[in-house]
């Protein structure tokens, strides 16, 4: 079966524009969660949607923003865009229950300049 | 607070050597654990999970991981290290809310394979 599909894989923006990051979770999968991949700070978590509706939050300012469509695929918004935001966005799907863990797609390179 | 913490960013081996990567992880409520490998440039993969039951855990690629409570520990280890093992190697944890979760990842820690 299909994997996660994140688009798009690479981006380069411009500092103040805003970017919108799309993932498509794993056939049946209700739970898409989105992490942030920096060298200094690692993988932190964004935050997670299961059926349409936001269920966790981590701790980002409000430019970043996501929502998920009834077909379970999300999309990511940053607003007002900041050299600091350049990272590996990252895309996850689950089942939505704990003990299975998230199987991730490869994810989208977002750079600002 | 469920955190994880993996000992050693970097670990070089030589091939055919025995893989020994630390993680300690701390959690008031028994925890799901998790070994996820990134090869660059791409997503992380599931490695090998452990939720209840057996304590030792096998998963792809020949590696394996020992939960053991006591310790609080969940190490992942690879008897030979083979070159295609050179990745980033991230061990986390499951933070388990009243209606959601999400996952706690380690600092990773970079695997070197000398030839």
């Amino acid at each position: 079966k299909a994997g996660v599909t994140q688009t798009p894989r690479y981006l380069i923006k411009t500092r103040g524009q805003q970017v919108t990051l799309s993932c498509s979770p794993i056939s049946g999968h209700r739970s898409v969660s989105w992490y942030q991949q920096t060298p200094g700070q690692g993988l932190q978590f964004l935050f997670e949607y299961f059926s349409e509706t936001q269920r966790n939050k981590g701790n980002f300012p409000g430019r970043f923003s996501g929502r998920q469509f009834s077909n379970s695929r999300s999309e990511m918004n940053v607003s007002t865009l900041e050299l600091g935001d350049s990272a590996l966005y990252l895309c996850a799907s689950s089942l939505g229950e704990t003990g299975f863990g998230y199987t991730f797609g490869s994810g989208t390179r977002l750079t600002v300049v | 607070a469920q955190s994880v913490t993996q000992l050693g960013s970097h670990v070089s081996v030589s091939e055919g050597a025995l893989v020994l990567l630390r993680c300690n992880y701390s959690s008031s409520v028994p925890p799901y654990l998790f070994w996820y490998v990134q090869y660059p440039n791409q997503g992380l993969q599931l490695l090998l999970k452990y939720t209840t039951g057996a304590t030792l855990v096998k998963g792809i690629n020949g590696f394996e991981a020992e939960f053991k409570k006591s310790e609080t520990s969940f190490h992942l280890t690879k008897p030979s290290a083979h070159m295609s093992d050179a990745a980033e190697y991230f061990c986390a944890v499951s933070v388990i809310y009243s209606s959601a979760s999400k996952i706690i990842f380690g600092s990773g820690t970079r695997l070197s394979i000398r030839p």
